[in-house]
């Protein structure tokens, strides 16, 4: 069963909107959060991480957001470029451990 | 200079026979990962290797084996291919010695698409 869960497979968003993707988790053991970016033909990339002791991280265009009672996070992107067309994947980790749990990935498309 | 190589990068083979990814990494790190995507599950863990000695399972192992002939070495081998391990592979690494759980942060090869027939 998967731990974390990324329930849109998809979005579409006009360039200098913003776009929002979100993310869910179940083990309450996770406390480190990532999210990746992956373009066609090319492998996943480290967008931009958040520990649990924090409920925000901001780096330029991203910010993510993470709600530990709700066991939720989400990304925010703004304002959306052509190029942040992608796929972003969630991944989370509990301390002390060096695996990841991804999720499904959402499918981000920044129109013109 | 790409930091996390994958040969091959595309390969179609036939029910079973023996195929063998490899990856290879100049990022000097020390722990190494195998992943499989598939539409619709995201990036599943096959193996890791948390150094040359350390082998150890991820949730997805049945049906493959891994090598770690060097630190910056990792195969992964399917002894005998069948259809619904097509996919998308990806390799990984990270450095434990990283702090503030850099070492959670992980480095992604470019993939290698398998399809067997």
């Amino acid at each position: 069963d998967q731990q974390v869960k990324q329930n849109s497979p998809s979005l579409s968003v006009q360039e200098g909107r913003i776009s929002i993707l979100n993310c869910d988790y179940t083990n309450s053991m996770f406390d480190y959060f990532l999210w990746y970016k992956k373009y066609p033909a090319e492998g996943p990339t480290f967008l931009i991480s958040i520990s649990s002791i924090k409920d925000k991280n901001e780096d330029g265009r991203f910010t993510v957001f993470l709600n530990k009672s709700a066991k939720h996070l989400s990304l925010h992107i703004m304002p959306s470029q052509p190029g942040d067309s992608a796929v972003y994947f969630c991944a989370a980790s509990a301390s002390n451990d060096y695996k990841l749990s991804f999720g499904a990935g959402t499918t981000v498309t920044v129109r013109a | 200079d790409a930091d996390v190589t994958q040969t091959p990068r595309n390969r179609i083979t036939k029910t079973g026979k023996r195929i063998m990814l490899e990856c290879s990494q100049t990022k000097g790190h020390d722990r190494m990962y195998w992943y499989r995507q598939d539409p619709g599950l995201g990036l599943r863990l096959i193996y890791y290797s948390f150094d040359v000695k350390d082998i150890n399972k991820g949730e997805i192992s049945d049906g493959y084996s891994v090598s770690r002939q060097a630190q910056a070495k990792f195969s992964l081998s399917l002894e005998s291919a069948i259809p619904n391990q097509t996919a998308l592979y990806f390799c990984a690494t990270s450095d434990s010695a990283s702090g503030s759980r850099g070492y959670n942060e992980q480095f992604f090869g470019p993939g290698t698409r398998l399809t067997v027939l």
